[in-house]
């Protein structure tokens, strides 16, 4: 059954700084992988997609990488900005199961 | 831009009572999702819906829950008899053509509180 982590559970970081977000997975055959943000009370928005034949995945400030074979996708965000505070969570999808969640790390950007 | 949009945004029921969650998916997608998060945990998938049939569902998608698309753009969620424990935040998201393939695309939510 597949497993999801992340770390770190929450990170404070300043405005500008470059971070890195970590998602694992025990179950290396994936089907794919999303990274989502969810805003306190909100939904989830899609940020990034990457598909099993895939290793990173771009868009503006983010980019998004996936080592299958170590069970392993990070999640880049460049000169973060105080909008950018929010929960990002990871889902891993495989074959024949359902859609997994992680539980999340929440992200706060000071001004 | 089109978006997934989910009524009611709160409902308050009473243990035993059945309640319906509604959602309206984006017009051309074909898959349909719901999940569910209880206050400070996971995102859990419950069920996924195709061509008026369910593809996918989880344990928690027990005979208590059904799923239904009764006029071609609502997708609907039932809980026939809720429990305490079915107080969460319920999520509906749809996606394009092909079952998670492509990027899905999530409601506000509607949060549930059963007494």
């Amino acid at each position: 059954k597949q497993e999801v982590t992340q770390i770190p559970a929450a990170l404070s970081v300043p405005e500008g700084e470059n971070l890195v977000l970590n998602c694992s997975f025990t179950d290396s055959a994936i089907y794919n992988l999303q990274w989502f943000r969810q805003d306190p009370g909100k939904g989830l928005t899609s940020l990034l997609l990457i598909q099993s034949s895939q290793r990173e995945q771009t868009s503006g400030r983010l980019n998004a990488s996936l080592d299958k074979s170590s069970g392993r996708s990070t999640l880049y965000i460049a000169a973060s900005q105080p909008g950018d505070s929010a929960t990002y969570l990871c889902a891993v999808k495989n074959y024949g199961q359902n859609f997994v969640f992680g539980p999340g790390t929440r992200l706060s950007v000071l001004p | 831009e089109p978006e997934v949009t989910q009524t009611p945004s709160h409902q308050v029921t009473q243990m035993g009572q059945e309640v319906i969650l509604r959602c309206v998916p984006i017009s051309n997608h074909l898959y349909f999702y719901w999940y569910r998060q209880i206050l400070g945990q996971k995102v859990e998938f419950l069920v996924s819906f195709y061509n008026n049939e369910i593809s996918e569902k989880s344990e928690i998608f027990d005979d208590q829950f059904s799923v239904e698309r009764p006029d071609g753009s609502n997708f609907t969620l039932k809980i026939r008899s809720t429990k305490l424990e079915d107080s969460a935040m319920y999520f509906c998201a749809s996606s394009g053509n092909t079952l998670y393939q492509e990027t899905q695309y999530f409601g506000p939510g509607t949060r549930l509180l059963v007494l």
